[in-house]
């Protein structure tokens, strides 16, 4: 079985300061690995994904995220922040097998303070 | 750029009646996916579609619920008998043949069960 555990439901940030999201996850087999995020009434939308290639991954809007299987982890981090970024962001992650299902973590809602 | 798209945005019912969701996923897209999020809590996957079957489904997928591609291009998600714990936003996604593609996601259907 797989799980993903966002530590933080709430993280609050001043404009400008480093944004990091913790997302940790549970596979018995190699994952791959996605953080979506989700505007307020809109549907979910890629912002990078790990599928076993290079461990750092970049994604839109300045989002970045390291895939570190010693500590089975793959936090988000943009190095400034921007009040656009406030947002809900999941960590899902998926068998590396065919058509598997997608599994979310609870979600991280960002808040950006001017 | 190609895109999920749903409809309607937004649906009330009654208890008891029959729903429809309706999707149509991206053109040369080979897997289909429903999942839902009840208002505050994570995303959850209700079920998977490949080669006109399930491929996969959850245990919320009960027999209430059933998926169609009826015509080639939608893709539907019938509730049979709505309950008010029914009530959630339901997402689509659709993705590609390769394994280390994402799935895109459509912006959702809020069911509102009264």
């Amino acid at each position: 079985a797989q799980s993903v555990t966002q530590l933080g439901s709430h993280v609050s940030v001043s404009e400008g300061a480093l944004v990091l999201l913790r997302c940790n996850y549970s596979s018995s087999v190699p994952p791959y690995l996605f953080w979506y995020v989700q505007y307020p009434n809109q549907g979910l939308q890629l912002l990078l994904k790990y599928t076993s290639a290079a461990t750092l991954v970049k994604g839109i809007n300045g989002f970045e995220a390291e895939f570190k299987k010693s500590e089975t982890s793959f936090h988000l981090t943009k190095p400034s922040a921007h009040m656009s970024d406030a947002a809900e962001y999941f960590c899902a992650v998926k068998r590396e097998t065919s058509g598997s299902r997608l599994t979310f973590g609870e979600g991280t809602q960002l808040t950006v303070n001017p | 750029e190609p895109e999920v798209t749903q409809t309607p945005s937004h649906q009330v019912t009654q208890m008891g009646q029959e729903v429809i969701l309706r999707c149509v996923p991206i053109s040369n897209h080979l897997y289909f996916y429903w999942y839902r999020q009840i208002l505050g809590q994570k995303v959850e996957f209700l079920v998977s579609f490949y080669n006109n079957e399930i491929s996969e489904k959850s245990e919320i997928f009960d027999d209430q619920f059933s998926v169609e591609r009826p015509d080639g291009s939608n893709f539907t998600l019938k509730i049979r008998s709505t309950k008010l714990e029914d009530s959630a936003m339901y997402f689509c996604a659709s993705r590609g043949r390769s394994e280390n593609t994402e799935a895109f996601f459509g912006q959702g259907t809020r069911l509102t069960v009264v």
